[in-house]
């Protein structure tokens, strides 16, 4: 049962063009979405979160879009650069639970 | 600077070995997991540990086993390895409530032929 879908699997994006990944949620008990980022040959890294009193919250060029209503969140990358290249996975933690549950991830390319 | 070591980076085993990864963490976490890594799938909880002695099956527990004899280490087991737990291992440990953050391990690139 995959509780959190993320679309796309892959993705290849322009160097200075925006890279969207989306992600959907079933459980309305969910209180916490950070996103992790992971390259190649490491674990994934905490990239940016929110909880679900806010719609939106931008941290330089990484900016996570939530609609509670639709249960569903998305990450923003604008002015993508090559360096970005990596596997986006995002999550959502239930604080009487303690854990994550992690989307599929998604391959991000940014080309030159 | 935080850190969550994992004994190995690479391992070949062959099918029926018993598996040991271990994983170690300075940060004075209570919680660890163990999630295997597949394309496509995301990342899948086996286990998880809120202490010393405890531990809580994940989603895919079926093959597997933990121990925690020690606050900073957490120990996966493949009792009777098989090809279809070839995968990426990753441990990670977290920050408690409110903070929720997750730190993870570079991984254990396990192949079980």
């Amino acid at each position: 049962q995959q509780q959190v879908k993320q679309s796309p699997q892959s993705l290849i994006v322009q160097k200075g063009g925006i890279s969207i990944i989306n992600c959907a949620y079933e459980n309305t008990a969910f209180d916490y979405f950070p996103w992790y980022q992971q390259f190649p040959g490491k674990g994934p890294a905490l990239l940016i979160a929110i909880r679900p009193d806010v719609s939106e919250k931008k941290e330089g060029r990484f900016t996570i879009s939530f609609n509670k209503s639709a249960k569903q969140f998305s990450l923003h990358i604008m002015d993508s650069q090559p360096g970005d290249s990596a596997t986006y996975f995002c999550a959502a933690f239930k604080t009487s639970g303690s854990r994550l549950t992690f989307g599929e991830g998604t391959q991000l390319t940014v080309n030159p | 600077d935080v850190k969550v070591t994992q004994s190995s980076r690479y391992l070949v085993k062959r099918t029926g070995e018993k598996v040991f990864l271990e994983c170690v963490q300075d940060m004075d976490h209570e919680n660890m997991f163990w999630y295997r890594q597949d394309p496509g799938l995301g990342l899948r909880l086996i286990y998880f540990s809120y202490d010393v002695k405890m531990k809580e099956k994940g989603d895919i527990p079926e093959g597997y086993s933990v121990s925690r004899e020690k606050k900073e280490r957490f120990s996966l087991i493949l009792e009777s390895a098989s090809t279809n737990q070839t995968s990426m291992y990753l441990c990670a440990s977290q920050k408690p409530v409110p903070v929720n953050e997750q730190f993870f391990g570079p991984g254990t690139r396990l192949t079980v032929l």
